[in-house]
């Protein structure tokens, strides 16, 4: 069964430092998504891509965090410098696109940030 | 702003018990899917519900979406251990592209 790949599992950091997640979807899923997520809450999306193209990044903290999808498949997330208050997870989602924009998630990634 | 609210948002339940889980928004969504997420994992999909007094079933798990496609609800019957997790609804609000998720519901089923 295809799955939304994700790495590493577990990141430990200490602040100031540049951190990196990867994640690649499920074959011709044209959408992309990056999530934070807070232990015991929903996620709250940080960017979205359509196919190499950025449809939503207004969540997105643009002085630290960058996002990459230069191909239209994988992408990157990065942030630099990280902050004790991005101690999180940080989820990856692809769909189809399509209406009902059904969501197939990754395992995560999860950040401690010391 | 649109927003999905859960409630509750907390609950700890005997196995064998029945439950139910409620996401309410003030606006209208063209879909609504429900997840189920385990700690230290991503949230799985259970369903997607689309059409205004849909009901699906998923073995004990029922979920129905309002008649206004403004809320949802799941029922769950019989509870057993395995279904201890973070229940989240979300979906695309209609007339947008933006995707919204729930405040999440956290169950414990105790043995």
């Amino acid at each position: 069964e295809a799955e939304v790949a994700q790495s590493p599992r577990y990141k430990i950091t200490e602040k100031s430092q540049a951190v990196a997640f990867w994640c690649d979807p499920i074959s011709g899923h044209a959408t992309l998504y990056w999530y934070r997520q807070i232990l015991g809450q929903g996620p709250e999306l940080l960017v979205q891509f359509q196919d190499e193209s950025v449809v939503d990044d207004s969540q997105l903290p643009k002085d630290r965090f960058s996002a990459e999808r230069l191909k239209g498949v994988d992408s990157t997330l990065k942030i630099q410098p990280a902050e004790l208050g991005d101690s999180a997870m940080y989820l990856c989602a692809s769909s189809l696109g399509h209406l009902y924009n059904e969501q197939f998630f990754g395992p995560g990634t999860r950040l401690t940030v010391l | 702003t649109q927003l999905l609210e859960q409630s509750p948002q907390f609950l700890s339940i005997q196995e064998g018990e029945n439950l139910t889980v409620y996401c309410n928004s003030s606006s209208v969504f063209s879909s609504l899917q429900w997840y189920r997420q385990e700690p230290g994992e991503g949230p799985v999909l259970l369903v997607t519900v689309v059409t205004g007094g849909e009901v699906k079933k998923l073995k004990r798990l029922t979920f129905q979406f309002g008649d206004a496609r403004k809320d949802s609800s799941l029922h769950i019957t019989a509870a057993q251990p395995g279904d201890t997790g973070l229940y989240l609804c979300a979906g695309p609000a209609s007339g947008t592209y933006k995707y919204i998720f729930g405040t999440g519901t956290r169950l414990k089923v105790l043995a």
